[in-house]
């Protein structure tokens, strides 16, 4: 069964280092997001990407943060300057159609711990 | 904007219990809600979902009913095994966007613990 996989497992950086988290998304699959959860705290969006460019971004989604599709299988997501606050666990997800279309149920990769010292 | 209210946990119950945990929604229109369960250590993974008033969306003997008068999606499962410990989320996601690529509000999720 296609899955979407999740590189590294587990991270840790020091405050102010860049960080590039990598994601494979079902290969037939054209929308893509990135989710966080904080220790303790509920799922948050952060954002989807469609068609080589941001469909929608939530407001923790500042200049920190960049997302790349750098060839046909990964998906990245760069935080620039790693803050304390920024220490979750960070999901990618990826679905075949629209939110509004039949095939809009997101699959979930199994998460890459980042802890930020 | 959209919200998602779902009782904060531990739920702990022996095997064989009857399992509710309630959601209630915020939102525009006719959402599309989901159920998630998180194993330890694993991802999330879809358990059921409905997309208007009235599906009710079933998997694994687990089942949730979309009732709009209430705007409520409570998970229900009438004989709880041990394997079902986990931590359930309900989501959503908006009727219509512009986008087409909205990304799911959850709840804060919900710790179930099985005891035998």
């Amino acid at each position: 069964e296609p899955e979407v996989t999740q590189t590294p497992s587990h991270q840790v950086t020091q405050m102010g280092q860049e960080v590039i988290l990598r994601c494979v998304p079902i290969s037939n699959h054209l929308y893509f997001y990135w989710y966080r959860q904080i220790l303790g705290q509920k799922v948050e969006f952060l954002v989807s990407f469609y068609n080589n460019e941001i469909s929608e971004k939530s407001e923790i989604f500042d200049d920190q943060f960049s997302v790349e599709r750098p060839d046909g299988s990964n998906f990245t997501l760069k935080i620039r300057s790693t803050k304390l606050e920024d220490s979750a666990m960070y999901f990618c997800a990826s679905s075949e159609g629209a939110v509004t279309s039949a095939r809009r149920e997101q699959f979930f990769g199994p998460g890459t711990r980042l802890t930020v010292l | 904007g959209d919200s998602v209210t779902q009782m904060e946990g531990p739920v702990t119950l022996s095997e064989e219990a009857f399992l509710t945990i309630n959601c209630t929604y915020t939102a525009t229109g006719y959402p599309s809600l989901f159920w998630y369960v998180q194993y330890p250590g694993e991802g999330l993974q879809l358990l059921l979902k409905a997309t208007k008033a009235d599906d009710k969306g079933s998997n694994k003997g687990f089942e949730a009913t979309y009732r709009k008068e209430t705007t409520s999606f409570h998970l229900e499962k009438g004989s709880v095994q041990v394997s079902d410990s986990a931590v359930y989320f309900c989501a959503l996601t908006p009727m219509y966007s512009g986008g087409g690529a909205d990304g799911l509000t959850f709840g804060k999720g919900t710790h179930l613990i099985i005891q035998p």
